[in-house]
């Protein structure tokens, strides 16, 4: 059960460049959709999140952009820093009959951001 | 800045004992949740958890599992009967409101031998 797909399991990019990670999901009732950092040992960190009524949303460095049509949403990060080294989840929620807050998760993209 | 904190960070038990994972929530959070990553594969979502009650659990949690808010601040898993397939990193997740970021803990690494 696959709702939602990271298909590239790594990314490397050098610093100050732009990284570019992806996140596909499959249920359309999913209307609210986060990034989550992770470094080893540690839980998830909170990094952005947007809502089905955008198309777009920033925060510093960090922008995601949803694609409801195509069902895709994809995180930029410019300038790259070698401290964004870390895997990257992409989340989804619904706003369903249950509503209560539970996020489908992707397996995670690993960023390698070289100096 | 408030944080998600969780105890202990590893646990080793035998196979077929009774295990709980501790957590305490940020406080002013009404909305919990358990997650748990088996190594290499995704986090997936355990039972959610408002008002004192379950509001959603997955096919994972099944009546082997329970949790419990026992005060005012802190939100338990207990395991009854470990299995092989348990270990795994167990992270505990807070909220409030519903829709807003969930803040997650360090995770309890469970290892079952």
């Amino acid at each position: 059960d696959q709702q939602v797909k990271q298909n590239s399991p790594s990314l490397s990019v050098q610093e100050g460049r732009i990284s570019i990670l992806n996140c596909d999901y499959t249920n359309s009732m999913f209307d609210y959709f986060l990034w989550y950092k992770k470094y080893p040992a540690e839980g998830p960190t909170f990094l952005i999140s947007i809502s089905s009524i955008k198309d777009k949303n920033e925060d510093g460095r960090f922008t995601v952009f949803l694609n409801k049509s195509a069902k895709h949403l994809s995180l930029h990060i410019v300038p790259s820093q070698p401290g964004d080294s870390a895997v990257y989840f992409c989340a989804a929620s619904s706003h369903g009959s249950s509503n209560t807050g539970k996020l489908i998760f992707g397996q995670g993209t690993t960023l390698q951001v070289k100096p | 800045e408030p944080e998600v904190t969780q105890t202990p960070s590893h646990q080793v038990t035998q196979m077929g004992q009774e295990v709980i994972l501790r957590c305490v929530p940020i406080s002013n959070h009404l909305y919990f949740y358990w997650y748990r990553q088996i190594l290499g594969q995704k986090v997936e979502f355990l039972v959610s958890f408002y008002n004192n009650e379950i509001s959603e659990k997955s096919e994972i949690f099944d009546d082997q599992f329970s949790v419990e808010r026992p005060d005012g601040s802190n939100f338990t898993l207990k395991i009854r009967s470990t299995k092989l397939e348990d270990s795994a990193m167990y992270f505990c997740a807070s909220s409030d409101p519903l829709r807003t970021p969930q803040h997650f803990g360090d995770g309890t690494r469970l290892s079952i031998l």
